[in-house]
């Protein structure tokens, strides 16, 4: 069975630095990853989708990369905001989906 | 609607009762999907539809849980004697590409979920 972890659990920062969430996965026989952002009470906002031939994406001030070989994902927020603060999720999708317990972020004004 | 819809948004029910939580899909999306999301946790795999099938029903808890896409796009959700442990958030989710054997599903869409608390 997948096993899908995400460190740090929970991520403290000030307003303007760079930050890097990470996911790890057991097996490598994915399809794709995906990163979602989730705020409290909401359903899930997609951000990101890597396909399994792809090394990494980029939508404005995120980028993911993904090393299917090690079994890992980084998720990188460059010049982090206020709004930004939320549970972030990654996804891995194979045969089956699995999700990882997610990452907590919040930025300090 | 341009987005994923479910409701209710809320559902509080008695142990022993049954309630349905319906989905309605992004419009043209095939695949779609159902998830449960307890507190602190990350969404867990219940069951995933391409068109009317479900192509994979490895995450239904038990037979207490069954869904159903009867026309391929609205999907209702089935708990029969409810428990207290089956209080959690459920979240549907659509993709516009099913995935097969060798070709990956496509980028997964959310609703706001149904919160569903059983006293």
């Amino acid at each position: 069975k997948q096993e899908v972890t995400q460190i740090p659990a929970a991520l403290s920062v000030p307003e303007g630095e760079n930050l890097v969430l990470n996911c790890s996965f057991t097996d490598s026989a994915i399809y794709n990853l995906q990163w979602f952002r989730q705020d409290p009470g909401k359903g899930l906002t997609s951000l990101l989708l890597i396909q399994s031939s792809q090394r990494e994406q980029t939508s404005g001030r995120l980028n993911a990369s993904l090393d299917k070989s090690s079994g890992r994902s980084t998720l990188y927020i460059a010049a982090s905001q206020p709004g930004d603060s939320a549970t972030y999720l990654c996804a891995v999708i194979g045969n089956q989906f699995y999700f990882g317990t997610g990452t907590s972020l919040t930025v300090i004004p | 609607g341009a987005g994923v819809s479910q409701t209710p948004s809320n559902k509080v029910t008695e142990k022993g009762k049954y309630v349905e939580l319906r989905c309605d899909p992004i419009s043209g999306h095939t695949a779609l999907y159902w998830y449960r999301q307890s507190l602190g946790q990350g969404p867990e795999f219940l069951i995933y539809f391409q068109g009317t099938g479900a192509a994979d029903d490895s995450g239904l808890p038990n037979d207490r849980f069954f869904a159903v896409r009867p026309e391929g796009s609205v999907s209702t959700l089935k708990i029969q004697r409810t428990e207290r442990g089956d209080s959690a958030v459920y979240l549907c989710a659509s993709s516009l590409i099913a995935g097969t054997i060798t070709a990956a599903p496509g980028e997964q869409f959310f609703g706001p979920g149904t919160r569903l608390t059983v006293l």
